[in-house]
């Protein structure tokens, strides 16, 4: 049971370059998020999705564009790199049932860096 | 807007005990504690849904207080296995679709011998 996985787990890009993270999730959950966590800033949602085919800004979601076309995938997309960019990307995903909330579980995190 | 968790930063002796707090400006529906190891991805402990509500894993446990907006984690007899950053996460009122959630900076919690 492989969980939340992310690819590619490190990235060196130029600025201007554009790339695509993508996290994959086994567990058939409805809700997946993209994070990325600076040093002393906590982890800051980009954008989210709460099932195929829909995505949803988050606090953060200035120079990033997401695709949910697949319930088990959530791409995340750098259309052209900044510097400020540079940062631990985390994707997660939780099941919606009922009104309880549910635990995100976690990706193992990409390091991006942006020269 | 960000909940602030305090302390930023706690070290302790094994065996001591260490309680971590977390405060919104905004009411809360729920509250998610997760601890990151260096390197590593965020891992869950325990969400607590009610005002008042208290509950516990092994020999931490949390509280929050939905009146005052706040939540604490207490980690009683700490081992070594328990260092490393604790984030709360926040969801306010109205429970929002997507369960998504606002974290706190972190506070980064050092256990030793």
């Amino acid at each position: 049971n492989a969980g939340v996985t992310q690819t590619p787990k490190f990235r060196v890009l130029k600025t201007g370059q554009s790339m695509t993270l993508l996290c994959a999730q086994d567990m058939n959950h409805e809700y997946m998020y993209w994070y990325r966590q600076d040093p002393g800033m906590g982890l800051r949602l980009i954008h989210y999705s709460v099932g195929e085919g829909t995505t949803a800004k988050g606090e953060v979601p200035d120079g990033y564009n997401v695709s949910r076309l697949k319930k088990q995938n959530f791409l995340l997309g750098l259309e052209s790199a900044a510097p400020s960019q540079t940062s631990v990307y985390f994707c997660a995903s939780s099941y919606s049932g009922g009104r309880s909330n549910q635990p995100q579980h976690f990706g193992d995190g990409t390091r991006l860096s942006i020269l | 807007q960000q909940p602030v968790q305090s302390p930023q930063a706690v070290i302790l002796r094994e065996g001591e005990d260490a309680v971590i707090n977390c405060s919104s400006s905004k009411a809360l529906y729920s509250v998610h504690w997760y601890r990151q190891k260096h390197g590593e991805a965020p891992v869950f402990l325990m969400i607590l849904l009610k005002g008042g509500e208290q509950k516990g894993h092994d020999k931490i446990s949390a509280s929050f207080n939905e009146k005052k907006q706040q939540s604490s984690l207490y980690l009683t007899a700490s081992q070594l296995s328990y260092s490393g950053t604790y984030f709360c996460g926040t969801e306010g009122r109205p429970k929002n679709q997507g369960g998504k959630l606002i974290f706190g900076q972190g506070t980064e919690l050092s256990v030793k011998p």
